[in-house]
This record gives structure tokens, sequence and C-alpha cells, in this order.
């Protein structure tokens, strides 16, 4: 069974600093990995999705890297900004059999950051 | 704008009377998901859909029911709501000409009082 880990669960630091993100899965039988941020009230917005095929992915200030044989994958944000505090979710969709075809991801529990001026 | 859009917002009913949650996306996207999301438990599919007249359970579906009567639109019932079902509710949909990137909506967080 498929299970999603993310760690640490919170975090918090002073505007700035370059950080990462982790999150790791237990079966390496994968589609793709998604990096999602959710803000209070809010839905999740889609920030990066990586291949099963690729290693990595950038989108400005967001890196995000996948080592799918270890199971583990990064999100690292350069120069943290108070705007970037939200909770940050993967999620993975898992291969094998069917399961292509129920549409469903796995979530981790997210990682809550929090940048202060 | 590509978006999902979920109705209401916010929703504080009593336990037994029945209850619709409306999703509705614009990208034509045949995939379309409802997931709960409760503390320490993260997110969880409840129900999906392939297509038109194409649903299936997902991991926690007792106490829903979904229906697909048309591509955009994808509404989760609560036939008779009860507290343990109190929990913010996702709808989504999946392109699968971009990479499989699922779309999500704004979120519904429901009360069961």
């Amino acid at each position: 069974k498929q299970e999603v880990t993310q760690i640490p669960a919170a975090l918090s630091v002073p505007e700035g600093e370059n950080l990462v993100l982790n999150c790791s899965f237990t079966d390496s039988a994968i589609y793709n990995l998604q990096w999602f941020r959710q803000d209070p009230g809010k839905g999740l917005t889609s920030l990066l999705l990586i291949q099963s095929s690729q290693r990595e992915q950038t989108s400005g200030r967001l890196n995000a890297s996948l080592d799918k044989s270890s199971g583990r994958s990064t999100l690292y944000i350069a120069a943290s900004q108070p705007g970037d505090s939200a909770t940050y979710l993967c999620a993975v969709r898992p291969k094998g059999g069917y399961s292509y075809n129920t549409d469903k991801l796995i979530f981790g529990t997210g990682t809550r950051l929090q940048v202060f001026p | 704008e590509a978006q999902v859009t979920q109705n209401p917002r916010y929703l504080i009913t009593v336990t037994g009377k029945k209850l619709t949650v409306t999703c509705s996306q614009n990208m034509n996207h045949e995939y379309m998901s409802w997931y709960r999301q409760d503390p320490g438990l993260g997110l969880r599919q409840i129900y999906y859909s392939m297509n038109v007249e194409v649903t299936d359970k997902g991991d926690v579906p007792e106490g829903y029911k979904v229906s697909r009567k048309e591509k955009r639109n994808f509404p989760l019932i609560l036939e008779s709501p009860s507290p343990n079902q109190t929990s913010l509710y996702f709808c989504a949909s999946t392109s699968l000409g971009q990479g499989n990137i699922q779309y999500f909506g704004a979120g519904t967080r429901l009360s069961v009082l």
C-alpha cells in the first residue's frame, strides 16, 4: 500500500532563507509526483508536476526533484518570502493494475511553512 | 480562465438533512474526483469519474453518492449526513493531455450538527 510522508510537519524561517521540503513514498511504482500549495480557506494550487521519467522540474524560485528508486522528492524554495507561507502538499499518482484509471492521488499530510519578515 | 468551481463554500447542516455540493469544470476534462481532507489524515478520495455516466468508489465512499450526467458537472450527494462527515471537501479534475495535472476547486467546508 502506497504511503506518502512529509517531513517536517511545520517549519518557520526568516525571510530570505533557502529551504527544502521533503516528501517520501513507499512504492516506487508511480506515474508522477505533484507538489501543491494550500492557503488557509482556499483550494490546492498545483506548483510542479514531475513525471516518473524526470529528475526535476523548475518554476521560478521553486525546484522539485524526484528520486524514484529511493522514494524521495524534495521541493526547494529559493530566497523565501512571507508570501510563501502556506501548507505544501506532495502527492503521487500510483501505478499498477487499474490504479491509473482511478484518478487517485495519494497525498502526504503536508508541511506548514511560515516565513516571517 | 481554467477553473474548478464548487458550491457552496461553507455549509452548516443537521444530521439527516440531504444536501448536494456542486462541482463544475470548464476545461473539458474527462476525469473528476471528490476528496475529503481531515486533520492528520490528509486528503482521501471519495469517488471518481472517468467520463459521463462512469463513476466508481474511492477509498472512503460510505455515506456519499455522485452522478456524472454531463462532462462538466460532478455533484457530491449526502443523502443522510452524519457528524463524522464534517470535513473539508475538494473537487478535482484531471487533464490527461498535460501530464495528468490534477486541478482542484476552492473547497467546501461542511459542518454536520
